[in-house]
């Protein structure tokens, strides 16, 4: 079965210090998401992708957060400067066109000191 | 926007007992509506769906229900067996294209006691 790659699984910065999470979609899907977990909370949605260029995103995806599509593989999520609320856990997400649902990868645990 | 809420919160059944989950949602043009299953340490992972065309599906022990017009969505998962504990997240988007965002409800643990 395809899968959703997510790297690193644990991530602990200090505040104020950039982080890029990366993730490897399934190779045939189009559209990549990210969603982030804070513990105990809903999964919320953070922004979606497509055609090389952000479709969506939520409130929580302020000036801080960009996302990119370097080489047709790899889909990363940027934060620039990060803070303690910034402190979850982030899923990449990935689907290819029609009836099929997302596919989510396992997730980084992004931990601010 | 969307806001999905998730009854109950935790949920406790005896092996081989049902369990049903229940949500409702709030934008009357959702018209997809996955259910998730996130054990510990893992991402969600998808394990059925229902569209707003029909009003039930089922797969194996699993089975969704769809009500358009009261805005709920329950699962139903029978003879319940202790790896069916878990979080279940239910969800809820338009997925019309790129702007297919899901929205989650809180989730409920559930937990099958052998």
């Amino acid at each position: 079965e395809p899968e959703v790659t997510q790297t690193p699984s644990h991530q602990v910065t200090q505040m104020g210090q950039e982080v890029i999470l990366r993730c490897v979609p399934i190779s045939n899907h189009l559209y990549f998401y990210w969603y982030r977990q804070i513990l105990g909370q809903k999964v919320e949605f953070l922004v979606s992708f497509y055609n090389n260029e952000i479709s969506e995103k939520s409130e929580i995806f302020d000036d801080q957060f960009s996302v990119e599509r370097p080489d047709g593989s790899n889909f990363t999520l940027k934060i620039r400067s990060t803070k303690l609320e910034d402190s979850a856990m982030y899923f990449c997400a990935s689907r290819t066109t029609g009836d099929r649902g997302y596919t989510f990868g396992s997730g980084t645990r992004l931990t601010v000191v | 926007g969307e806001n999905v809420e998730q009854h109950p919160s935790t949920l406790s059944v005896q092996e081989g007992d049902s369990a049903v989950i229940k949500c409702t949602y709030s934008d009357s043009a959702s018209n997809y509506f996955p259910w998730y299953k996130q054990e510990l340490g893992k991402g969600p992972q998808l394990i059925i769906d229902i569209r707003s065309n029909v009003g039930e599906k089922k797969d194996q022990r699993i089975a969704v229900t769809l009500n358009k017009t009261a805005k709920h969505f329950s699962l139903h998962i029978t003879e319940t067996q202790p790896e069916d504990s878990a979080v279940y997240f239910c969800a809820a988007s338009r997925n019309t294209g790129a702007n297919s965002k899901l929205t989650f409800g809180k989730g409920i643990t559930l937990s099958v006691r052998p």
